[in-house]
C-alpha cells in the first residue's frame, strides 16, 4: 500500500491564487522530504529538500519566495505556490525519505496543478 | 554547469534479453548519479544512485548502473527485461553550481518497451 500520501490529486484554480499541498508519510517518520516538479513534456526538476523542523533547501533556480515548503513534522510536509500563475501549472510530486541512509525514498502520487 | 544527456527517447527489448538505458553526464566536480523510474498509473520511484565507492550499483527491482568515468556514463543495466519493466527512466545528476549551490538535472527520460 501507500506510504506517502500526498493531497489534493488534482486541482485548479484561479490565477493569482495560493495553493497548498501536503504530502503525508503513513507508515514512518519521514526526516527528509522532497518536492519535485515535472513539466508537461515529462521533464523532471528537484525543487527543494527539506528536513524536518529545519528551513527547507532549495535547488539552484527555484524561487523560494513563490514555493514555500513547510517541514513542521515527521509526517508533514507541505508547498505553497504562493500567487499562482499559468505558468505554474505542473505535476508536482513529494517524496520521503527515513532518516537512515539505507532506507528507501518513497513518492507520492503527485498533484495535477492548473491554474486558470 | 551540470547536464545529462539519454540519448535515446525509446528503448524495445524482447523480454528475456538484456536492457541497457543509457546516460552520459558532465560536471565540474566528482557527480552524484541517479536513475528513478515512472511507470504508468503508479507514480515516480527511486531505483539508484552512486555517490562514491564501487563504480557498479545495485538498485531496485534487478536493475544496476555502471559509472565510467573515463566516458562519463551512467548506463543502467538489467540482465533479463521483464515486461513488467516497461516504463518511463530518468537519469539525473547532481552537483555544486559556481554560485555554491546544489543543482539537480535530469535528463529528458527514455521510455522502455518490454515486448513479451
Amino acid at each position: 500500500g501507500a506510504v506517502v500520501s500526498q493531497h489534493p490529486s488534482w486541482v485548479i484554480c484561479k490565477s493569482g491564487t495560493s495553493v497548498k499541498i501536503e504530502c503525508r508519510s503513513l507508515d514512518f517518520q519521514a526526516t527528509t522530504m522532497f518536492w519535485y516538479r515535472q513539466f508537461p513534456k515529462q521533464s523532471l526538476m528537484l525543487m527543494a529538500t527539506s528536513n524536518e523542523g529545519s528551513k527547507a533547501t532549495y535547488e539552484q533556480g527555484v524561487e523560494k519566495d513563490k514555493f514555500l515548503i513547510n517541514h513542521a513534522s515527521l509526517t508533514l510536509s507541505t508547498l505553497t505556490v504562493t500567487s499562482a500563475h499559468p505558468e505554474d501549472s505542473s505535476f508536482y510530486i513529494c517524496s520521503a525519505k527515513g532518516g537512515f541512509s539505507n532506507q528507501p525514498q518513497h513518492f507520492g502520487d503527485g498533484t495535477r496543478l492548473s491554474i486558470l | 554547469a551540470q547536464s545529462v544527456a539519454q540519448p535515446e527517447d525509446q528503448v524495445n527489448v524482447a523480454e528475456g534479453n538484456p536492457l541497457t538505458v543509457k546516460c552520459t553526464y558532465s560536471v565540474s566536480g566528482n557527480p552524484y548519479l541517479f536513475w528513478y523510474v515512472q511507470y504508468p498509473n503508479r507514480g515516480l520511484q527511486f531505483l539508484l544512485k552512486y555517490i562514491t565507492g564501487d563504480n557498479l550499483v545495485k538498485g531496485s527491482y534487478g536493475f544496476e548502473a555502471e559509472f565510467n568515468k573515463s566516458q562519463t556514463s551512467f548506463h543502467l543495466k538489467k540482465p533479463s527485461a521483464l515486461v513488467s519493466d516497461s516504463a518511463l527512466y530518468f537519469c539525473a545528476v547532481r552537483d555544486i553550481e559556481d554560485t555554491g549551490g546544489f543543482k539537480t538535472i535530469f535528463g529528458a527520460g527514455t521510455r522502455l518497451f518490454v515486448k513479451a
